[in-house]
């Protein structure tokens, strides 16, 4: 079945460290995005990309940071310099740039110890 | 840039009663409308979308929606609401540029039987 997965399904950061989101994609999609839900608040974009090897800034970018080396993933890392990180993360993927579906993945949730 | 307003937090239904969530817009061309729902802790799924022609649109599980250019609205709607509906419901937006979507800030749907 195709579809999005992301894993862990709950991860637990310590003060000061950096943390590691990963999302999988078998669509053959070529844009895959992050956001980040907070109670109240609906998604917020983080990173989105849109072919291998690049990638731009959402609304809410700073303290993390992507990388799309490979088609079928876009993985996200939660830096220390994220003050608030506790939130529900999800990752999407859509077909091409323009007037596109996103279909999204089952979501990771952050806490912080 | 756009926006999204989804002016109802929380909604009561009783199973079997009718069902409107609204949702207004704020964007300078033609936008292109999605609305998804979510269960807790799970990923959102697509419910409908509206890209263009015929402003009334049909979704999964008996939902649609209705586009209103003139009242930059895109309501979501349903006959008889079952207790499985019992969900967050997102309203979101796109520009073409991008793929970029802005959503809502959801509505929450409890459903009393």
């Amino acid at each position: 079945d195709g579809g999005i997965t992301q894993s862990p399904k709950y991860l637990f950061r310590k003060e000061g460290q950096n943390v590691t989101l990963s999302c999988e994609q078998n669509l053959n999609h070529d844009a895959m995005y992050w956001y980040r839900q907070d109670p109240g608040q609906g998604l917020r974009l983080i990173y989105y990309s849109q072919i291998v090897n690049d990638f731009q800034k959402g609304d809410i970018a700073e303290g993390y940071s992507v990388s799309r080396e490979k088609k079928e993933s876009f993985p996200l890392t939660v830096t220390s310099a994220q003050k608030n990180p506790t939130a529900f993360y999800l990752c999407a993927s859509s077909e091409g740039q323009g007037r596109e579906t996103q279909y999204f993945g089952p979501g990771t949730r952050l806490l912080v110890l | 840039a756009q926006s999204v307003t989804q002016p109802d937090i929380h909604i009561t239904v009783s199973e079997g009663a009718s069902l409107e969530l609204r949702c207004n817009y704020s964007y300078g061309a033609t936008p292109y409308l999605f609305w998804y729902v979510q269960s807790p802790g799970q990923g959102l799924q697509l419910l409908l979308k509206y890209f263009s022609g015929d402003t009334l649109v049909q979704g999964i599980k008996g939902f649609e929606a209705e586009f209103k250019r003139s009242q930059s609205s895109f309501n979501l709607r349903k006959p008889s609401v079952h207790w499985s509906d019992a969900a967050e419901y997102f309203c979101a937006v796109g520009a073409s540029y991008g793929n970029k979507l802005v959503f809502g800030a959801g509505t929450i749907l409890r459903v009393k039987s």
